[in-house]
Formats: C-alpha cells, structure tokens, sequence
C-alpha cells in the first residue's frame, strides 16, 4: 500500500502564480523526499527534508514538514510552463532512511 | 559520469517467458532498488539492496528475483512473465544516509515492458 498520499490528484495554474502540492503518510520517517517525473521518463530528485527538520528552500522550491500531523507540502514559487510535471512525495524509512515508499503523485500543469 | 543506465528501454515478452532487466550506476551506491510504474499511479517498491550480497523484499516481490554480486549492478528478474507484469520498471540507487549525507535517490530512465 502506498505511505504517502498527495493532494490535490491534479492541478492548473497559470505561468507566474505559485503551485502548492500536500503530502500525507502514516507512519513514522527518517526523511521525506520529493520528486519531479517528466512524460513517464526516470524522477529526479527535488529536496529532502530530514524528520527532525521543518523547513527547507532550494531555489523556487520550499518544502515544510510537519510530523506531528504527518503532513508535508512542496511549494513551487512564480511557475513557469517548464515545471509542468507529475510530483511526487516519498517517505524514506527505516535506520539508512533510504528505503522509499512513493505516493501516488500530483500532475502539475502550468498554462503559459 | 552515467550514474543509473538500466537495459533494456523497451522489451516485449510472451507470458511464461523469462527476461533480465539490468541496471548498473557508477556512483558507488550501497542501496539500490527496483521499482514498477503502472498508469497513473506512483512507484512501488519490488526488491531492494543495501550492499553486495544482501536483497530484501519490497511491496510487490512476487514473480521477480535480484541479486547483488557487485556494488555497481543489480539486475530484475522476471521468472515467467504475466500480462500483469505489463509495467514501467525503474531502477535506483542512493546513498545510506548518514550524519553527512542524504540518500536522495538517481534513477534510471526507466525499461518500458510489455507481456503479451
């Protein structure tokens, strides 16, 4: 079954406004991860935010992790028709915090 | 610097046969995984390792072997493929995390399986 669950399944927005994407799991972390994945091509890695930690920015990108609700959220600033995409959360458990469970993912579209 | 490269990209099989699917990186990961995609919908966990020698099982184990001779190479086998097994199948590697270091995971670009 899978740990994580975004929401919202889909979403549209226009070129320059701010895209927001929630995560929710059930059970305890090490780390929560999230990726980008382009027309069914390999994901790649976004930003990793470690279970003791509560917020992170990378560029564009902040991520905030709340572990008491279990919750977290990817927050994308001023989009661009380039970040259309399918985004996913997963959680990395376990000692190593490398084993991945992955959510089922929101598909992002940015409108030019 | 290649990092994951996973062979085939496309294959497509007849129920009952068998077929590797490889995949090496070259960034001298311990862990490495297995993974399968189906249509909208996010990845699950098949079969995975921390090191040469030692697999486990993910989510979805059955119908599939691995193995893990070296660090850089960890190959999926289907035994006798089924219609079901119709998937995207994606391959990773990270680090173990450590004080220092993330395990953000690289993956390969994914081999696109068809059984007939």
């Amino acid at each position: 079954s899978q740990q994580g669950e975004e929401d919202p399944q889909a979403l549209s927005i226009q070129e320059g406004e701010n895209a927001t994407m929630n995560c929710s799991y059930k059970t305890s972390i090490n780390n929560l991860q999230w990726y980008r994945q382009n027309s069914g091509r390999g994901l790649v890695h976004l930003i990793l935010i470690r279970s003791n930690e509560r917020e992170k920015h990378s560029g564009r990108l902040r991520v905030t992790l709340d572990t008491s609700k279990k919750s977290s959220s990817l927050l994308i600033t001023a989009s661009r028709a380039a970040d259309t995409a399918s985004y996913f959360c997963a959680t990395g458990v376990g000692t190593s915090g490398s084993r991945l469970t992955f959510g089922e993912g929101t598909q992002l579209t940015v409108n030019p | 610097n290649a990092g994951v490269t996973q062979t085939p990209k496309f294959q497509v099989l007849k129920t009952g046969q068998s077929m590797t699917l490889q995949c090496a990186q070259d960034m001298n990961h311990e862990y490495m995984s297995w993974y399968r995609q189906d249509p909208g919908m996010g990845l699950r966990l098949i079969h995975y390792s921390v090191g040469a020698g030692i697999t486990d099982q993910g989510e979805v184990p059955n119908g599939y072997n691995v193995s893990r001779s070296t660090t850089e190479d960890f190959p999926l086998r289907l035994l006798s493929a089924a219609p079901s097994q119709t998937s995207v199948y994606f391959c990773a590697s990270s680090y173990v995390m450590t004080g220092i270091r993330n395990t953000e995971a690289f993956f390969g670009q994914g081999t696109r399986l068809t059984v007939v």
